[in-house]
Order: structure tokens, then C-alpha cells, then sequence
């Protein structure tokens, strides 16, 4: 069973440009997080998606923002990127959504670079 | 608002011995309490979990207790192996679904 592929891997951009990061989540699963890691703040929620909606958003501003599709699969997009927003992205997969929180499968990350 | 708190930062252990990460949340809804591992260039890994009505959960040579009056929770590892390496995270699960609040992680390291 294939796990959490997100793309690309490496990516390095400049302060002002915009990025897209795709997630294609395990087979099955409706529920896609996204989370964004870095030395100084750890691991961070950005938003979670179930059946193409939006059901939580953590505290980041409105120049980052998700989607999901049909098939599950799901995009986030970081515009006006700034310096501070170089970090891995973390994307992650669950059977289930709601009240009752289950096993997120992380995929391996997106690592972006802003110079 | 929500907050987990994980110590210590960085552990390092001889071959055998125990370790143990330690944790506080802030949020008293929370009711899911999963530990990951993460090895250097992969993504989190969960390791164990624990639900707010058990108080202590064992798998081989892992184990998680949970102290909900005092909103605290641990990772126990036995026997060490240097294979156990890595960057251990805890996180909690307030009240929302699929949002988890991570602790700052603590880089295990386990000397042969």
C-alpha cells in the first residue's frame, strides 16, 4: 500500500513569488492535514481538509491556503513568500475526521528554501 | 490557548538503558495523545498512542502513561537501541478533529 507522496520534494524560491505543494494522501483516506516544520517553532498545524472542505484552519495568515479535490488528493499555496516561511512542509493522511482523532501518516515533506 | 510542553530537548543514553520524554498539555479537552518518531529526512512516524480513558498502554518495548488530573503524559522506552535514535515528538488532540498540537521534540540519542 503506497503511503503519503507529496511534491514536489526540494524547491527553492525568492521572497515575493508564490509556491504550490501537492499531496496525494494514502488510498482511501478522506482526511488530509497539512503542517509546517521548522527548528525554531516545531511542528505546526496549517489546515485540515475532509471531502473537499475546510473543517479546521491554524493561526497562520491568509497568504496560505489549501484545497482539496475529489479524489482526496490536496494542494496548499503560499503566496508573497517571505523568508520566514522556508521550512518543511508536512503533509498527512487519516481514515478519519471529526470528533474522534485517528493516526496521521505523514508523508516525507516538501522542503521549501526562500532566498 | 492550546500548549503541549515536552522536555527534555535532547537525551542521550547507553545502549540498554531506559529513556524517558516527558509531557504537559494545556488544554483540558484533549483526549488523544500520540507519540511519533522521526528519523532524519522522513516524516513523523507514530510510534504509540494513548485515548484519555486508559491510563497507561505497552508495546514491546514502548509504553505511554497518562496522568489526565495533572495533564501530563510519558514515553517510556526500555532496553534502548541505537536504532531508537531520533527526534521524538508528543502532541495532543484538543476537541477538533485532526488538529494536533506537537511538543518541540526531543532528539534521543542511544550510544552503542
Amino acid at each position: 500500500k503506497a503511503g503519503v507522496t507529496q511534491t514536489p520534494r526540494y524547491l527553492i524560491k525568492t521572497r515575493g513569488q508564490q509556491v504550490t505543494l501537492s499531496c496525494s494522501p494514502i488510498s482511501g483516506h478522506r482526511s488530509v492535514s497539512w503542517y509546517q516544520q521548522t527548528p525554531g517553532q516545531g511542528l505546526q498545524f496549517l489546515f485540515e481538509y475532509f471531502s473537499e472542505t475546510q473543517r479546521n484552519k491554524g493561526n497562520f495568515p491568509g497568504r496560505f491556503s489549501g484545497r482539496q479535490f475529489s479524489n482526496s488528493r490536496s494542494e496548499m499555496n503560499v503566496s508573497t513568500l517571505e523568508l520566514g516561511d522556508s521550512a518543511l512542509y508536512l503533509c498527512a493522511s487519516s481514515l478519519i475526521a471529526g470528533e474522534v482523532t485517528g493516526e496521521l501518516f505523514f508523508g516525507e515533506g516538501s522542503r521549501l528554501t526562500v532566498l | 490557548g492550546e500548549n503541549v510542553e515536552q522536555h527534555p530537548s535532547t537525551l542521550s543514553v547507553q545502549e540498554g538503558d531506559s529513556a524517558v520524554i516527558k509531557c504537559t498539555y494545556s488544554d483540558s479537552a484533549s483526549n488523544y495523545f500520540p507519540w511519533y518518531k522521526q528519523e532524519l529526512g522522513k516524516g513523523p512516524q507514530l510510534i504509540i498512542d494513548i485515548r484519555s480513558n486508559v491510563g497507561e498502554k505497552k508495546d514491546q518495548r514502548i509504553a505511554v502513561t497518562l496522568n489526565k488530573t495533572a495533564k501530563h503524559f510519558s514515553l517510556h522506552i526500555t532496553e534502548t537501541q541505537p536504532e531508537d535514535s531520533a527526534v521524538y515528538f508528543c502532541a495532543s488532540s484538543p476537541r477538533q478533529g485532526g488538529k494536533l498540537i506537537f511538543g518541540q521534540g526531543t532528539e534521543l540519542s542511544v550510544k552503542p
